[in-house]
């Protein structure tokens, strides 16, 4: 079955570092898009980034742009999220999720991590 | 990108109908058909309930519907029941090629 396990989650003072991974397994992991996805403490979602199978196309949201990087490494079926200058409102949880196979034209997100907490406060 | 709006809140009796809707522009919601709505229960993570407006996953109760007109997509719930009672969001890819969630509607079964 299809599993996202995302790590690296914890508490970092504002303009810190922090890497998140997201270990994939049950599926063809280097045929699917995949997305970070990320929750507010009693907010909504926020899509926050999206990086292609190959890793060769990557979008990010304007709220991270510049200071994210998203990365893959399709040996390790792992998926990565290098965040720098974190800020106090990039506290949330992230979660993981899976998007579309390359060949498919979907654009929903069918299976999410169950997340990991990123904390930014002093 | 603004997110798509939501209500805040909406309740029902178990056995009733209700309906959600998610209110977006002619850049997301009402430029093509790729608007997909989560249910998420407290402390965990969304799951997938309907998605290209209308269509559900295998395994998601029938009781789940969607639909769109222009830049407004609707859920709705059918025969609430307790375990329904949890938080729902829509989102819609968008004409930057990026997503877009609303602000969540949290649902009552009363």
């Amino acid at each position: 079955q299809v599993q996202l396990v995302e790590s690296g989650g914890g508490l970092v003072k504002p303009g810190g570092s922090l890497r998140l991974s997201c270990a994939a397994s049950g599926f063809t992991f280097s045929d699917y898009y995949m997305s970070w996805i990320r929750q507010a403490p009693g907010k909504g979602l926020e899509w926050i980034s999206y990086i292609s199978n190959s890793g060769n196309t990557i979008y990010y949201a304007d709220s991270v742009k510049g200071r994210f990087t998203v990365s893959r490494d399709n040996a390790k079926k792992s998926l990565y999220l290098q965040m720098n200058s974190l800020r106090a409102e990039d506290t949330a949880v992230y979660y993981c999720a899976r998007g579309r196979a390359f060949w498919s034209a979907n654009y929903y997100f069918d299976y999410w991590g169950q997340g990991t907490l990123v904390t930014v406060s002093s | 990108q603004s997110a798509l709006t939501q209500p805040a809140s909406v309740s029902g009796s178990p056995g009733q109908s209700i309906t959600i809707s998610c209110t977006g522009t002619s850049s997301d919601v009402g430029g093509h058909n790729y608007v997909s709505w989560y249910q998420q229960h407290p402390g965990k993570a969304p799951k997938l309930m309907i998605y290209d407006v209308s269509n559900r996953p295998s395994g998601v109760s029938n009781r789940f519907s969607a639909s769109k007109s222009g830049n407004t997509a609707s859920l709705i719930i059918s025969g609430l029941q307790a375990e329904d009672e949890a938080d729902y969001y829509c989102s819609s890819y968008t004409s930057s090629s990026t997503w877009v969630f609303g602000g969540g509607t949290k649902l009552t079964v009363l």
